[in-house]
Formats: C-alpha cells, structure tokens, sequence
C-alpha cells in the first residue's frame, strides 16, 4: 500500500507565483525525499530531508518536515512554466533496507 | 556515467507471451529498485534488491511476475505469462545506498493486447 499521500491531487498556478505541495505519511521514517517527473520520463531525485532535521533548502525549493505530524511540505518560490510536472514524496525506511515508497504525486501546471 | 539503462523502451505483445524487462543499474549502486507506474495505482515497488539478494518482493502482484539480479551489473523482470492488465510504464531505479537518493531509468512501457 502507498506509504505518502500528497494534497493537493493537482495545482495550477501563474508563472512566478509559489507552489506548496504537501505529504503525509503513516509510519515513522528515516529520511523523506522529493522527486519530480516530467511526463513520459522517469523520476528525478530533487531533495532529502532526514528524520532529525525540520527544514532543507536547495535552490528555488524549500522542504519542511514535522515528524510529530507525519507531514512534509515542498514549497518551489518564484515558479516557472518549466517547472511544470508531478511531484512525489518519498519515504525510506533504513531497518528494512533503504525500502523507497513513493505517494501519488501532485500535478504542477505552471501558466505562462 | 550513462545513468539507469532500460531496455526495450517501447513493448508490446499479444495476451499470454512471455515479456523480459532488462536494467543496467549505475556502476557502484547497490540497491536496485523495480517499480510500475499506472493512472489507476500511481508507482507502486514491486521488488528491490540489495547488493544482488532480493529484500523485499511483497510488491509482486502475482506468481506471473520474477525477477532477477545475476549480478550488480543487470537485472530482469520478467512477465510469463502476460495478461492486459500488466500494461503499464515500468521503472527501475538504482542507489548508492540509504542516501542521496534513487536514479530512475526512463521506464519500458509494455502494452499487453
């Protein structure tokens, strides 16, 4: 079964507004990570965020996670056409091997 | 590095045949992921080995699909026999362990008519 749900299903924004996609999850974890896909291709890994930190920054993106709350949120600031895409969470589970389950993904649509 | 190799990209045979997926993981990576990836269920892990051994094949829908590592170099998935139902984009992903991340390959995506 799906380990993350991510809410929104779908969002669509205007180019340079921000983007806020969220993930909730049912059992503890060790590290969270974010990816994203283009259609017809394959994943790309963008972020990780491990059980012990509350906040990662990388660029344009910005990953929180509250472990009391089961809940990561990944924010994209000042949004571009071409970050248009789904994006999935992950979650990872270090004492049954690096198991690597994915949530449903939201639908990014990023308007000229 | 080439990245996460799939062949085919594209396969599609007739109900009942046998179909062979094949992943060339990144040299040094030693967890190596199968997933498949529908509208109706999203990405769902099928199996995943670690240096070579299968760790968890829970994912495995049926008894019609296995699959096999030989060597850390090359993995299969193999479908025997098919049915439509099996259609889908099937992924396979390598990792050089518990972190960064995973490398996704572009996927096959099998129809079964």
């Amino acid at each position: 079964s799906q380990q993350g749900e991510e809410d929104p299903q779908a969002l669509s924004i205007q180019e340079g507004e921000n983007a806020t996609m969220n993930c909730s999850y049912k059992t503890s974890i060790n590290n969270l990570q974010w990816y994203r896909q283009n259609s017809g291709r394959g994943l790309v890994h963008l972020i990780l965020i491990r059980s012990n930190e509350r906040e990662k920054h990388s660029g344009r993106l910005r990953v929180t996670l509250d472990t009391s709350k089961k809940s990561s949120s990944l924010l994209i600031t000042a949004s571009r056409a071409a970050d248009t895409a789904s994006y999935f969470c992950a979650t990872v589970f270090y004492n049954q091997g690096g198991k690597l389950i994915f949530g449903q993904g939201t639908e990014l649509s990023v308007k000229p | 590095d080439a990245g996460v190799i799939q062949s085919p990209r594209h396969e599609v045979t007739e109900m009942g045949q046998e179909v062979t997926l094949r992943c060339k993981p990144i040299s040094g990576h030693n967890s190596l992921f199968w997933y498949r990836q529908t509208m109706m269920r999203g990405l769902e892990l099928l199996i995943y080995f670690n240096n070579n051994v299968p760790i968890d094949d829970s994912g495995m829908p049926e008894d019609r699909f296995s699959a096999k590592m030989p060597n850390a170099s090359f993995s299969t998935l193999k479908i025997q026999p098919s049915e439509p139902r099996d259609s889908a984009v099937y992924f396979c992903a390598s990792s050089p362990g518990l972190e960064p991340g995973a490398f996704f390959g572009q996927g096959t995506r099998l129809t079964v008519v």
